[in-house]
């Protein structure tokens, strides 16, 4: 069985500060991936970046990047320069790549951010 | 294109009563998931369905839950004899047959059951 972890429930940040999230996993299968998803107060699931679990290199998608630990198993996501549109729900995800096709997504709970002036 | 989309985007119902939640995938997309957040909660897999393949239906919570996709395209979730604790958010998603393909998800329907 696969458990995401994300541990604060609440974060804040100065606006164009850097803020990172935690999340941990754990996972039996030997090939994941990991995505987190943003969740503003509209409601919709925005993806925001992925990171392969064989991948060698961090993931990054403009101001955010994804510390991968594999030996922890953690994958932080770092967001750069935060802005007030950055306040949301932060939610890590993990599915297992076997057989390569797709499949479920196990989530964590999230971290709120706010994002203050 | 145009993306995901749910109905109704809000649905209140009487204790007992039964429900249908539809899901417009993005066409083109093989895989369609359903999920379910409760208040402030993370989403909750429900059930999964893969072009032909049986669906994954490891999440549902009780056999009052069932869904079906017809065509490979439009799915219905359908709670029999809702519950209050039935009511949450349900979320659809769709996405690619890759397995590291992000899920695109639908704005929602609300479900609130008195």
């Amino acid at each position: 069985a696969q458990k995401i972890t994300q541990t604060q429930p609440g974060m804040f940040v100065q606006e164009k500060e850097a803020v990172t999230l935690d999340c941990t996993y754990d996972t039996s299968d030997p090939s994941y991936g990991l995505f987190w998803y943003k969740q503003p107060s509209s409601g919709e699931m925005i993806f925001l970046i992925y990171q392969g679990s064989y991948d060698q290199q961090n993931a990054t998608e403009g101001r955010y990047s994804l510390n991968f630990q594999k030996a922890r198993k953690s994958a932080n996501l770092v967001i750069s320069a935060s802005q007030l549109g950055d306040s949301a729900m932060y939610f890590c995800a993990m599915r297992d790549l076997r057989g390569g096709t797709a499949s479920k997504l196990t989530f964590g709970t999230g971290t709120r951010l706010q994002v203050t002036l | 294109g145009a993306g995901v989309s749910q109905s109704p985007s809000n649905k209140v119902t009487e204790k007992g009563k039964d429900v249908e939640l539809r899901c417009d995938p993005i066409s083109g997309h093989t895989a369609l998931y359903w999920y379910r957040q409760s208040l402030g909660q993370g989403l909750e897999f429900l059930i999964y369905f893969q072009g032909n393949s049986a669906p994954d239906k490891s999440g549902l919570p009780s056999d009052r839950f069932s869904a079906e996709r017809t065509g490979g395209s439009v799915s219905t979730l359908t709670i029999q004899r809702t519950q209050q604790e039935d009511s949450a958010v349900y979320l659809c998603a769709s996405s690619t047959q890759g397995a590291g393909n992000e899920q695109f998800f639908g704005p929602g329907t609300r479900l609130t059951v008195l």
